[in-house]
This record gives C-alpha cells, structure tokens and sequence, in this order.
C-alpha cells in the first residue's frame, strides 16, 4: 500500500500560469513533508519543505500548503517557467529521521513557452 | 567535492553476478542514504549511516544487499547473486544532519544498475 501518492503522472501548463502538483499521504506519523525536483540524468534535488506545525510555507515562486486533516499537499509554481519543466517528487519523513523519507511517483511538469 | 559523487555512472551485468556501487557523500556530512528507484517510480529507502554505522537498514529487501561505510565517509553497496528485478537506478544521499530534526538529503546522480 503507497503511504504517499501523486495520481496526476503528468501536468502540462503555459508559460507564466499556475502549476499545481497535488499529493496525499497516509501515515499520520509523518510529520515533514519535502518536495524534489528531479532533471533527467541528476538525483532529484531539495525544493522546499514544510513542517507538520505549519500550513503554509512559501519561497519565491514556490509555496507548498499542508491540510493535515485532509492529509493532502499541494506545491503551487507562480508563474510557471519553461526551466521548471522536470519530475517533481512529493516526499514525506518521520520526525525521528526526517532524511529518511517515503517518495511519491512523482509528477511530469511540462511547462510550454 | 562539491556534490554527492557515484560510481560507476552505468553497470550492466549478468545475472548472478556481484556488484558494488560506491558513493562519495559531500565532505563533513555525517548522515549517509541509499536509496533505488525502480522505472515509474519514486526513490524507496534502502539503508540509512549515521557515522560509521548503519542506524536504519530496514529497507534492505533481502539479505543480497548489504552496505558498509567504514571510515564514515565513502560508502559501498553491495549486491551479491543479482537478480534481472534488482536492475533499477542506485541514489546515493547525504546530509549534514541525521536522526530527528529537519534535514535536506542531497542526492548524487545515481548509479544504473542493469542485469541481463
């Protein structure tokens, strides 16, 4: 059973609109959530994060929002770049090894020009 | 280095064959991860150093596989008898943090196992 899920496999949107990536979980021992980006051929890199005490935490052009109740995520890209187009891995980690984390398929963002 | 270094980038081998995938972790960083991803899917946790000493090998899916970071630096995974099910992409991740608290996993670029 996948304790963390993106079920959008791909997203594709335009150059300077919203992208939303979506992702749902099911441990409730999680307690940090992380997003990666992945390009092809490179390990997936750190993008941001968000404690399980917070809602909300934002950085430039990327916000992630946490609904614990809900147990869903969703990683906002405001506008969109082209440069953003990548695998986007959604990841969620006990609070005794926050390096320790269980990964979502991912989702393929195309953003087109 | 600047980065997470693996080795070798490709390896294709035979089935039953022996191989080891060595990572070099980012200087000073104490906390060591590997992990694999399978075609279509996220990394899955394989093993986890603290130091010298595997804290956490719960991800370990038989006893072929085993890891050793002698000296709490580099680090080598090693996969006896292998399987056409264990071709996948090996990443290797470091952090300069461990064990509780927030902490960013740098990934190498992986190491892509292939057993015909």
């Amino acid at each position: 059973d996948q304790q963390v899920k993106q079920n959008s496999p791909s997203l594709s949107v335009q150059e300077g609109r919203i992208s939303i990536l979506n992702c749902d979980y099911t441990n409730s021992m999680f307690d940090y959530f992380l997003w990666y980006k992945k390009y092809p051929a490179e390990g997936p890199t750190f993008l941001i994060s968000i404690s399980s005490i917070k809602d909300k935490n934002e950085d430039g052009r990327f916000t992630v929002f946490l609904n614990k109740s809900a147990k869903h995520l969703s990683l906002h890209i405001v506008p969109s770049q082209p440069g953003d187009s990548a695998v986007y891995f959604c990841a969620a980690s006990p609070n005794t090894n926050a390096g320790k984390s269980t990964f979502g398929d991912g989702t393929t963002l195309t953003v087109k020009p | 280095g600047a980065g997470v270094s693996q080795t070798p980038s490709n390896k294709v081998t035979e089935k039953g064959k022996y191989v080891e995938l060595r990572c070099d972790p980012i200087s000073g960083h104490t906390a060591l991860y590997w992990y694999r991803q399978s075609l279509g899917q996220g990394p899955e946790f394989l093993i986890y150093f603290q130091g010298t000493g595997a804290a956490d090998d719960s991800g370990l899916p038989n006893d072929r596989f085993f890891a050793v970071r002698p000296e709490g630096s580099v680090s080598t995974l090693k996969i006896q008898r292998t399987e056409r099910g264990d071709s996948a992409v090996y990443l290797c991740a470091s952090s300069l943090l461990g064990g509780s608290g927030a902490n960013v996993l740098t990934f190498g670029a992986g190491s892509r196992l292939t057993v015909l």
